[in-house]
């Protein structure tokens, strides 16, 4: 059974660094063809989708965010971890990770960041 | 930088059929954005309708379906039913990237 489950700062500071947790089961990301991604979604606005790790590491990120957003995984830990430089108010949204390839369909419930002084 | 575009909203009556576009401003869609289409309804996550253009998942039900429509991803839906009423966002694949259309909201009435 597949599970995913973020994890992170329900709160932070502008100018801060957000760094959130994707902790998951049920598949190894060091499998072919696995590939974990990251979205996000103000709230009641549209999905964001911001960033993707592969099984050969490979990563890619929105254009839009790529110079604010790092990606990497801990295989061993069974783990990938989004980092998020400079967060702005306007980044407050639910932030999901999640499997949406290759007609996977595997999603976190999500986790609520606020960026408030 | 692409944009994705759906329609912001679109109306059905109950048994009626509406389908829902997605336009990339790079060109044409092809089945090589591996079009996904996505239902949210509030307070939770998407869930996938149409993988690839055109495929099912299991839960699909049968009246939605995934097609390629004069240079656009497409999801018809068939017979409308109240439960229909949603948020639809479809996603595309590029080289480098993914994106998420701006979604449409879907009344059943």
């Amino acid at each position: 059974q597949v599970t995913l489950r973020e994890s992170g700062p329900a709160l932070v500071k502008p100018t801060q660094t957000l760094t959130l947790t994707c902790t998951f089961s049920g598949f190894s990301l060091s499998s072919k063809r696995m590939r974990v991604s990251w979205i996000r979604q103000p709230p009641g606005k549209a999905l964001e989708w911001l960033a993707r790790i592969d099984w050969d590491d490979g990563k890619f990120y929105s254009p839009s965010l790529k110079t604010r957003l790092s990606i990497s995984r801990d295989t061993s830990k069974n783990q990938v971890v989004l980092t998020m430089t400079n967060m702005d108010p306007v980044d407050t949204a639910t932030f999901f990770c999640a499997r949406i390839d290759f007609g996977d369909d595997y999603w976190g419930q999500g986790t609520l960041v606020t960026v408030s002084s | 930088q692409a944009v994705v575009t759906q329609e912001p909203s679109l109306t059905v009556s109950p048994g009626g059929t509406v389908t829902l576009t997605c336009a990339s401003s790079t060109g044409a869609v092809t089945g090589r954005h591996y079009t996904y289409w996505f239902q949210q309804k509030p307070g939770q996550a998407p869930r996938a309708l149409i993988y690839d253009t055109s495929n099912k998942h299991s839960w699909t039900p049968a009246r939605f379906s995934g097609s390629l429509l004069g240079g656009k991803a497409a999801l018809t839906l068939s017979g409308a039913q109240p439960d229909d009423e949603a948020e639809y966002y479809c996603l595309l694949s590029y080289s480098d990237a993914r994106l998420f259309g701006g979604g449409t909201k879907l009344t059943v009435l």
